[in-house]
């Protein structure tokens, strides 16, 4: 059984659209990340959270909104998207000891 | 900003070869963390490096943190097609909440 699961795991739609990505965990982490991974750039942060009320927002959240519905599930929201958020995002969970991620398996977004 | 600079960003090799990879900042870590990503999946956790002059070995990779814990290399012995993925380096720095990734090594091994 996968510990980091999302959904859903591609998605095409169209500029404008509303989309949410939903991530859940059963490791039994506090801590909770959203990344976006394109071409030659790495894995940017766009928002995490530490436990159900704290929300932080990451180096790209601009155009992006998230929610903490319990400890194991987070969730990402494009409120109207645009094609230059077409990408890969990753949902991940962490331990304390030095933030040693644990990534899902990814969720392919095209935005035409 | 911190910033991780890896290199080099794409490396292909032959079978058997050896190679080596590396990450580098001009920040003080307090860890450095490699992971690697195969087509269509998540990155995995390889290994975390917390002192500097540290070398950790798993299998055929060993993993060195630099003594001022500004850098790190991953080599690999006897390179194998099963090695071919994204090589992803992460640094955590002393009072952030959070990791900042390099860009990452992209390593195609030919049989």
């Amino acid at each position: 059984d996968a510990d980091v699961t999302q959904t859903p795991r591609n998605r095409i739609t169209k500029t404008g659209k509303r989309i949410m990505l939903e991530c859940s965990q059963t490791k039994g982490h506090d801590r909770m990340y959203w990344y976006r991974q394109d071409p030659g750039l790495g894995l940017r942060l766009i928002y995490y959270s530490f436990d159900v009320k704290d929300i932080n927002k990451g180096e790209i959240s601009d155009g992006y909104s998230v929610s903490r519905q319990a400890q194991a599930k987070f969730s990402l929201s494009l409120e109207s998207a645009i094609p230059n958020q077409t990408a890969l995002y990753f949902c991940a969970t962490s331990t304390s000891w030095y933030n040693e991620q644990f990534f899902g398996p990814g969720t392919r977004l095209t935005v035409l | 900003t911190q910033l991780l600079e890896q290199s080099p960003q794409f490396l292909s090799i032959q079978e058997g070869e050896n190679l080596t990879v590396y990450c580098n900042s001009s920040s003080v870590f307090s860890s450095l963390q490699w992971y690697r990503q195969e087509p269509g999946e998540g990155p995995v956790l390889l290994v975390t490096v917390v002192t500097g002059g540290e070398v950790k070995k798993l299998k055929r990779l060993t993993f060195q943190f630099g003594d001022a814990r500004k850098d790190s290399s991953l080599h690999i012995t006897a390179a194998q097609p099963g090695d071919t993925g994204l090589y992803l380096c992460a640094g955590g720095f002393r009072g952030a909440q959070k990791l900042v990734f390099g860009q990452g090594t992209r390593l195609t091994i030919n049989p």
